[in-house]
C-alpha cells in the first residue's frame, strides 16, 4: 500500500513551453500533498504545501505565477511549470500524506528545458 | 545554525558491517522523526516513522529517538551492497501543516 505515482518521469521541453506534472495516490486518499524541487546531490527542497481544494501554500522564494499548483481532489494534485528555462532544469517530486502524517514519495519527474 | 544537521558522507562499510547514521536537531517542537532511503534518480521511500522517543525496530532496521539530546539514529544490521544508498532523516512538529524538515542525506557505500 501506500503508491503515489507521478507522470511523466521525464520531460525535454523547449524554453518558454508550459510542463504539467501529475502526481496521485493510488491507494490511499492523501489529506495533503507536497511538491519538492532537488538539485543533484542535495536534499530535497520544498516548494509548496497542496491541499485539495484549497489553495497552495509556497515557500518563501518560490514563485506561485511560475509554479502552478492544483489540487482537483483527495488523490490529485497537479504542478505546472510555466513558460519553463533551462534554469527550471530539475527533479521534481511530489509526496502525499496520508492520516497518520505519513508522507510517501512518488518516483519523481526529471524536467529538461533546452 | 539549520534545523536539522546529517553529514553528508559518504560513508563506505563492507558488507555485513552495522552501519550508524545519524541526525542532530535543534528544535524542541519535533515530535515525529522518519528516516527515507533514496535511490539515485528515484523519490526516496519511507523505512522508519517514529513518535516521541524510544526504539522501533523492522528487520534490519533500528531507528533511535533521543529527545532529551535531540539526536536520532538509524541502524542497519547485516549491510548488504543493495543498502547503498542516500539516507535522508526527516522531522516533524505537531501543528501546522506538519510538513517535513530535512536533514542533507548521508550518502552509503556498502563494499562487497
Amino acid at each position: 500500500g501506500a503508491v503515489v505515482s507521478q507522470h511523466p518521469s521525464r520531460v525535454i521541453c523547449k524554453s518558454g513551453t508550459s510542463v504539467k506534472i501529475e502526481c496521485r495516490s493510488l491507494d490511499f486518499q492523501a489529506t495533503t500533498m507536497f511538491w519538492y524541487r532537488q538539485f543533484p546531490k542535495q536534499s530535497l527542497m520544498l516548494m509548496a504545501t497542496s491541499n485539495e481544494g484549497s489553495k497552495a501554500t509556497y515557500e518563501q522564494g518560490v514563485e506561485k505565477d511560475k509554479f502552478l499548483i492544483n489540487h482537483a481532489s483527495l488523490t490529485l494534485s497537479t504542478l505546472t511549470v510555466t513558460s519553463a528555462h533551462p534554469e527550471d532544469s530539475s527533479f521534481y517530486i511530489c509526496s502525499a500524506t496520508n492520516t497518520y502524517n505519513e508522507q510517501f514519495f512518488g518516483p519523481g519527474t526529471r524536467l529538461t528545458v533546452l | 545554525q539549520k534545523e536539522v544537521e546529517q553529514d553528508p558522507g559518504p560513508l563506505s562499510v563492507p558488507e555485513g558491517a552495522i552501519v550508524s547514521l545519524n541526525c542532530t536537531y535543534s528544535n524542541s517542537a519535533f515530535q515525529y522523526f522518519m528516516w527515507y532511503r533514496q535511490y539515485s534518480r528515484k523519490g526516496p521511500e519511507l523505512l522508519m516513522y517514529t513518535y516521541s522517543s524510544g526504539n522501533k525496530e523492522d528487520g534490519r532496521f533500528t531507528a533511535q529517538v533521543d529527545k532529551s539530546s535531540k539526536y536520532i539514529s538509524l541502524f542497519i544490521r547485516d549491510s548488504q551492497p543493495s543498502d547503498s544508498a542516500t539516507y535522508l532523516c526527516a522531522m516533524s512538529s505537531t501543528s501546522g501543516t506538519y510538513k517535513y524538515i530535512f536533514g542533507t542525506g548521508t550518502r552509503l557505500k556498502v563494499l562487497a
